[in-house]
């Protein structure tokens, strides 16, 4: 068993839905990743959380770690939002566990 | 300006051929890491370096080897490439304050393995 989930796997979604991908992990966290992954593979940081919550233009993301429990949400979606999120957790030191990811495509 | 850079951003060897992807990094950050990507699959690290000091994954295979000749580049050698290897390799860094860092990925090295 994995120890970071995500879901959905895949998400389709029309221009201007509000869209909310989870994260669940199992593990003793320092902190949580957001990342974005494009088509072609780069990787993009979007967030770093260990408590609350942070928002940066269209996208909100917060953490319970009480509740070992993520979310990232994107308002008003976009066609440029399609890409995969992935949600990393850190164990300290400089360990990354991922989540394997969740397709969004957003329909014009 | 890109502050993790990858080269190539392609790379296709023959089966058992050695190849060496490349990575260097503008940011001066203490810690670089290679990870390896297959097809709808997370990114899987193999090793990381936290200055000189290697650490590798204890299900990396021997096949990979890594050398961080100084803080700016990093290179992962694959001695003899299988067609299993074939994957997208990422590289990334992190300035680790208090223990966690911020990681910065490069855009990857698609590697393809005939």
């Amino acid at each position: 068993k994995n120890e970071v989930e995500q879901s959905p796997q895949n998400l389709t979604a029309q221009e201007g839905e509000f869209i909310t991908i989870n994260c669940s992990y199992s593990v003793g966290i320092s902190a949580l990743h957001w990342l974005q992954q494009h088509p072609g593979g780069g990787i993009v940081s979007l967030f770093m959380l260990s408590s609350g919550k942070k928002k940066h233009g269209r996208l909100i993301a917060t953490i319970n770690i009480q509740e070992k429990h993520s979310s990232l949400h994107i308002t008003a979606s976009h066609p440029r939002d399609s890409a995969v999120y992935i949600c990393a957790v850190i164990r300290g030191g400089n360990q990354f566990y991922f989540g394997t990811g969740t397709s969004l495509t957003v329909i014009p | 300006d890109a502050m993790v850079i990858q080269n190539p951003r392609y790379q296709v060897t023959q089966f058992g051929k050695p190849v060496t992807l490349s990575c260097s990094q503008t940011l001066n950050h203490n810690v670089m890491y290679w990870y390896q990507q297959k097809s709808s699959q997370a990114p899987k690290l193999l090793f990381h370096y936290y200055d000189k000091d290697f650490n590798n994954e204890a299900d990396t295979p021997d096949n990979f080897q890594s050398r961080r000749p100084n803080t700016s580049f990093c290179f992962l050698d694959i001695r003899s490439p299988g067609l299993g290897d074939a994957a997208m390799y990422l590289c990334a860094t992190s300035r680790v304050a208090s223990g966690v860092g911020i990681q910065y990925f490069g855009a990857g090295t698609r590697l393809s393995v005939l």
